[in-house]
């Protein structure tokens, strides 16, 4: 298994522009969520999904936006790149239920400029 | 929503030594509470979690505690060793559906020879 990927590793964004962050899983899990992690302040949730076709805000949402049409994906859009966007960002996986251990993606790491 | 906070910000040991980390939650109804190990660069893993029917927990060197009625759990690793240098992140589970997670803020853990 590959566990969870993410794809790309590295992104410079000039302030604007829109690109999509994409993440897949292939370990069946029903829930999956994206998170930012900045300096000092630990790691934010953005958006999460319970399952294909449902998700929902977290955090902080505004400036992103999700979908999941598959179990396998849940790709995060950015609308239009502000600086304070600048982050790593981790999508993170687990099968259903409050209870159960996040298998984290290796992250990706977007500046803008 | 759920808060947590996490202390201290950085701690430094000699190999050998113990290490606590102390985290308080706010929300009551948090249920889960897991503890991430993030190397330099790289995904956070869990290294350990605990139930809110459980007190204690331990794996090897690694314990945790949690007191609900304060709404405080504690990470504590013995015998330190050099490969245990790591940003520790301290979580709660956020009541309402979804395995959703706030986060402390971290702490910057240096083992020393």
């Amino acid at each position: 298994n590959a566990g969870v990927t993410q794809t790309p590793k590295f992104q410079v964004l000039k302030t604007g522009q829109s690109m999509t962050l994409q993440c897949a899983q292939d370990m069946n899990h029903e829930y999956m969520s994206w998170y930012r992690q900045d300096p000092g302040m630990g790691l934010r949730l953005i958006h999460y999904s319970v399952g294909a076709g449902i998700t929902d805000q977290g955090e902080v949402p505004n400036g992103y936006n999700v979908s999941r049409s598959t179990t396998e994906d849940f790709p995060l859009r950015l609308l239009s790149a502000a600086p304070s966007q600048t982050s790593v960002y981790f999508c993170a996986s687990s099968y259903s239920g409050s209870e159960y251990e996040q298998y984290f993606g290796p992250g990706t790491r977007l500046t803008v400029t | 929503g759920e808060n947590v906070e996490q202390h201290p910000s950085t701690l430094s040991v000699q190999e050998g030594d113990s290490a606590v980390i102390k985290c308080t939650y706010s929300d009551s109804a948090s249920n889960y509470f897991p503890w991430y190990k993030q190397e330099l660069g790289k995904r956070p893993q869990l290294i350990i979690d605990i139930r809110s029917n459980v007190g204690e927990k331990k794996d090897q060197r690694i314990a945790v505690t949690l007191n609900k009625t304060a709404k405080h759990f504690s990470l504590h690793i013995t015998e330190t060793q050099p490969e245990d240098s790591a940003v520790y992140f301290c979580a709660a589970s956020i009541p309402g559906g979804g395995n959703k997670l706030t986060f402390g803020t971290g702490t910057q853990l240096k083992v020393e020879l």
